[in-house]
C-alpha cells in the first residue's frame, strides 16, 4: 500500500518561531490533507490540498502532487499551535480510504 | 455546519460487555468512516460506508460490528472486546462520490475506549 511519511517526528519551538513540516508519499493521490490534532484528540482540518497553495492565517500549505510531497508552513508559532500534524491521503485508485501520515509532534514552549 | 458528532465520549467496559459507539452527520455527507487509534499512532482506517452500504472492511476482528442506519447515523457494536482494544475511536464523514470535494473528511472528537 501507500507509504505517507512526516517530516520530523518531532519538534519543539520557541513561541514566535517559523516552522515547515513535510509530507512525503509514495504514489500518486487525488486528495491531500493536513490536521492538527489537538491534546484531548480532536482532528482539526487545516488545509484540503490535492495540488497548489493555500494560506489560512498564520498557516499555509504547498502540494507539488508530481512529485509527490506537501509541505505545512506554521509561521509566528503560539503555544495553542501545539499538538500532532497529519497529513492524510487518498490515492488515485483507492476508493475514499484516507491514509494518515506518521505525524509531527510540535511542542511550542513561551 | 461541520460537524461530526461522537457519544459517549469517554467508556470503560469490561471484557464480557457489550457496547455501541455512535456517530452522527447532518452536512449531507454519504460516506462514513470508523477509525482507531492507539497512544503515540496515527489513525487506522477500521470501515467505510458509502451510501449505507459497508464498502471497505480493514480485516478487523468480528467482535466489532458496524452498522449504518441511515445516511446520518453510524453505529459500531463492541463485544467480547479485549485490553488491547483500548484506543481512541474516531468516526469521520466525506461526502462521497459524485459530491463536491469527494474525499475531504471531518472528524468526530473520538470516544476514548478503555477495556478492563
Amino acid at each position: 500500500g501507500i507509504q505517507v511519511e512526516q517530516s520530523p517526528p518531532d519538534l519543539i519551538l520557541q513561541e514566535g518561531a517559523n516552522s515547515t513540516l513535510r509530507c512525503n508519499f509514495s504514489d500518486s493521490v487525488n486528495n491531500l490533507q493536513w490536521f492538527h490534532q489537538n491534546p484531548w484528540g480532536q482532528l482539526i482540518n487545516l488545509f484540503y490540498i490535492p495540488s497548489g497553495t493555500k494560506q489560512n492565517g498564520r498557516l499555509s500549505a504547498t502540494t507539488v502532487a508530481t512529485e509527490r510531497y506537501s509541505l505545512l508552513y506554521i509561521s509566528s508559532s503560539q503555544t495553542t499551535d501545539s499538538g500532532v500534524y497529519f497529513c492524510a491521503v487518498v490515492m488515485n485508485t483507492g476508493f475514499q480510504k484516507l491514509v494518515f501520515g506518521t505525524g509531527t509532534r510540535l511542542l511550542v514552549s513561551p | 455546519d461541520t460537524e461530526v458528532t461522537q457519544t459517549p465520549k469517554h467508556l470503560v467496559m469490561g471484557m464480557t460487555n457489550k457496547k455501541s459507539l455512535k456517530c452522527e452527520q447532518h452536512m449531507g455527507h454519504r460516506a462514513m468512516y470508523w477509525y482507531k487509534q492507539k497512544a503515540k499512532k496515527p489513525p487506522e482506517l477500521m470501515f467505510v460506508y458509502s451510501y449505507e452500504k459497508l464498502s471497505i472492511n480493514e480485516s478487523v476482528p468480528s467482535r466489532f460490528s458496524p452498522e449504518c442506519p441511515n445516511s446520518s447515523l453510524l453505529n459500531l457494536h463492541l463485544h467480547a472486546l479485549q485490553p488491547e482494544d483500548s484506543a481512541l475511536y474516531l468516526c469521520a464523514s466525506s461526502p462521497g462520490k459524485g459530491q463536491g470535494r469527494v474525499a475531504e473528511a471531518f472528524f468526530g472528537q473520538g470516544t476514548r475506549l478503555t477495556v478492563v
